[in-house]
């Protein structure tokens, strides 16, 4: 089965920027998205088709994906941006989330 | 205002059933497929199932197939998910989630979730 591998933790310090990787088989050839979880919430949808932004989510969240690597940026990081991020594709007739990546602003 | 309110969680025993709903309102329901995402304690999300608008396309994580069961009924604005034969491992929130997209394919994206629906498998 398909699989998508994100690190574990990221850290960034406030107004700096924030790589979130996800990687996957010619992942590239498919499309990413990304959510964020705060603790105890739902997740947010923060991109999809890799680079296109919802409604309400801050142009300092973009997002690439080219080769096996899916990348979500997050520019001027800010304390309030501290939380879980997951990537997601479609593969095979199934939706596949990365595992997560816990994001520490400091 | 677009609401997904989930609802039907609890205790049940391994090798039990459960039916979690889900009740959807603020969007044209029959335009949008819908999915079921599972959150373990602690843990990631998890996709387990997917369903078309129209409902005649239905999709399955192997970890659930001949399990669990996903249905919508258009004229109630209403997901379910039957799920039967239950593990330990089957603890979870259970969230349903819209699509932006009339049927599960390679743009789907979730962009309304519900607050979830626990589900506590346990003896």
């Amino acid at each position: 089965s398909y699989e998508l591998t994100q690190p574990p933790s990221v850290s960034v310090s406030p107004g700096q920027t924030a790589n979130i990787t996800c990687s996957g088989d010619k992942l590239g050839d498919k499309y990413a998205c990304w959510y964020q979880q705060k603790p105890g919430q739902s997740p947010v949808l923060l991109l999809y088709q890799d680079t296109k932004r919802p409604s309400g989510i801050p142009e300092r969240f973009s997002g690439s994906n080219s080769g096996s690597t899916a990348t979500l940026t997050i520019s001027g990081t800010q304390a309030m941006d501290e939380a879980d991020y997951y990537c997601q594709a479609w593969d095979s007739s199934t939706v596949v989330f990365g595992g997560g990546t816990k994001l520490t602003v400091l | 205002e677009v609401q997904l309110l989930e609802s039907g969680g609890g205790l049940v025993q391994p090798g039990g059933s459960l039916r979690v709903s889900c009740a959807v309102s603020g969007f044209t329901f029959t335009s949008y497929a819908m999915s079921w995402v599972r959150q373990a304690p602690g843990k990631g999300l998890e996709w387990i199932s997917a369903i078309s608008g129209s409902g005649g396309s239905t999709h399955y994580a192997d970890s659930v197939k001949g399990r669990f069961t996903i249905s919508r009924d258009n004229s109630k604005n209403t997901l379910s998910l039957q799920m039967n034969s239950l593990r330990a491992e089957d603890t979870a929130v259970y969230h349903c989630a819209k699509d932006r997209s009339i049927a599960p394919s390679r743009t789907s994206a979730f962009d309304v979730w519900g607050q979830g629906a626990m589900v506590t498998v346990s003896s």
